[in-house]
């Protein structure tokens, strides 16, 4: 079945420390992607899309995220998290065989220690 | 200006009862949406309207229906509510479907009690 999955559903991480979230889907033809953060009792937020070009992507805050055609895969990744950082991380892909409405991968807690 | 408003952001209400959540993007986009964040934080689409046309109803039971007086509103009326009903609705829109990012509301949190 096509999906978005994520792989590390809790992370847990000191300050300064790196991180890295996988994002696998399993759509075909031309997709885009992105990365939303869900901070505490907040809405869903924009961290950063792909639609072409670059498959290294920048978005806000210092994350930034990697789109592998052949490993169908958008990893994202920040080089020094922040306690500022802890919140719910969801991968979402608009895809044509799901009319490109936006179709979500369970999420990631990430929790950082100060 | 809040871009995409939800009303209540509570609603806490017993069994058997008719509840409706209202919200309004001011975004001038074409397309609607709304998503049930279970207690496990996972997302799924209910609903989604492009241009006053429900274009997608996934399987989502018939006491769910959508309502789109016009392309800037798309209220959600849940009849006869049961206990599983209980989760975090979020409206979100986008300029339209395809390569544009979705903007979400505050959320919605309904308990059924």
């Amino acid at each position: 079945a096509q999906s978005v999955s994520q792989h590390n559903h809790h992370v847990i991480l000191s300050e300064a420390a790196s991180l890295e979230l996988g994002c696998n889907y399993s759509y075909g033809g031309t997709v885009n992607l992105f990365w939303y953060v869900q901070y505490p009792g907040q809405h869903l937020q924009l961290l950063l899309k792909y639609f072409s070009g670059d498959p290294l992507v920048k978005g806000i805050k210092g994350f930034e995220a990697e789109f592998i055609k052949s490993k169908f895969s958008f990893n994202l990744r920040k080089p020094s998290v922040q306690w500022s950082d802890t919140a719910e991380y969801f991968c979402a892909v608009n895809a044509p065989t799901t009319r490109y409405i936006p179709t979500f991968g369970r999420g990631t807690s990430l929790i950082v220690h100060p | 200006d809040t871009a995409v408003s939800q009303t209540p952001k509570y609603l806490v209400t017993q069994m058997g009862n008719d509840k409706s959540i209202k919200c309004e993007q001011n975004l001038g986009h074409d397309t609607m949406y709304w998503y049930k964040q279970d207690s496990k934080k996972f997302l799924k689409i209910m609903f989604s309207y492009n241009n006053k046309e429900l274009i997608i109803n996934e399987t989502v039971p018939n006491r769910f229906s959508p309502k789109s007086p016009d392309k800037a509103h798309l209220n959600l009326h849940i009849n006869s509510l049961e206990l599983g009903d209980s989760a975090v609705y979020f409206c979100a829109s986008s300029f339209r479907q395809g390569n544009t990012e979705a903007f979400f509301g505050q959320g919605t949190r309904l308990t059924v009690v």
